[in-house]
């Protein structure tokens, strides 16, 4: 079965500082692999995805990520963290069954930001 | 800009009591997602229509737990009874049909206490 691994509970940065949150996942083959970022009582939204090719993949407000096949990672970074980034991030991993991408989240990781 | 609806947003029932949610995906979506998200947890799929069919519904459970989507549209998640276990939040999703059909946009979400 797929698993996914986001070993930080709590991140805590400085405003302007730089930010890398952790993913491994567990799979039998390359996954479809996904962040998506949630605020405070809100439905969850799409920052990037990577299902083949460059293996670094940008996404929206700034972020990107990395997918290391070696290490079955896909870490998301941004170089220069908002206050706003203030928010809980989901790591998913998603194969297809049936022409459908069955998707599988993390347990998530909260940002907090300083000011 | 269009967006999945849900209803309704908060709901308290006493344990035992039946409870249902309403979820209307962007127009012209074909897939369908249930999620629940226990508080300090990532979302955990239920079940996943692909227009009225189910997809998959391996961690739905059955014996309290029904989803429907008729007529491959709106789709209506119930529980029969409410345990003090099943407070959460319950998100829906949805994908489109063609192109980016592994992007899924997620409602607000309905927050049910169980008490």
């Amino acid at each position: 079965a797929q698993s996914v691994t986001q070993p930080d509970i709590h991140i805590t940065v400085s405003e302007g500082a730089s930010l890398e949150l952790r993913c491994n996942y567990s799979y039998g083959a390359t996954p479809y692999l996904f962040w998506y970022v949630q605020s405070p009582g809100q439905g969850l939204q799409l920052l990037l995805k990577y299902f083949s090719g460059d293996t670094l993949v940008q996404g929206i407000k700034g972020f990107e990520a990395e997918f290391k096949r070696s290490q079955s990672s896909f870490n998301l970074r941004k170089p220069s963290v908002h206050w706003s980034d203030a928010a809980e991030y989901f790591c998913a991993v998603a194969f297809i069954s049936g022409g459908s991408y069955i998707p599988t989240f993390g347990r998530g990781t909260s940002l907090i930001v300083h000011p | 800009e269009a967006e999945v609806a849900q209803s309704p947003r908060y709901k308290i029932t006493e344990k035992s009591q039946a409870v249902a949610f309403w979820c209307d995906p962007i127009s012209g979506h074909a897939t369908l997602y249930w999620y629940r998200q226990i508080l300090g947890q990532g979302p955990e799929l239920l079940v996943q229509f692909q227009d009225e069919s189910v997809v998959d519904d391996s961690q739905l459970p059955k014996d309290r737990f029904s989803a429907e989507r008729l007529k491959g549209v709106d789709s209506t998640l119930k529980i029969q009874p409410a345990e003090l276990g099943d407070s959460a939040m319950y998100l829906c999703a949805s994908s489109p049909r063609v192109g980016r059909t592994y992007e899924q946009y997620f409602g607000p979400g309905t927050r049910l206490t169980v008490t």
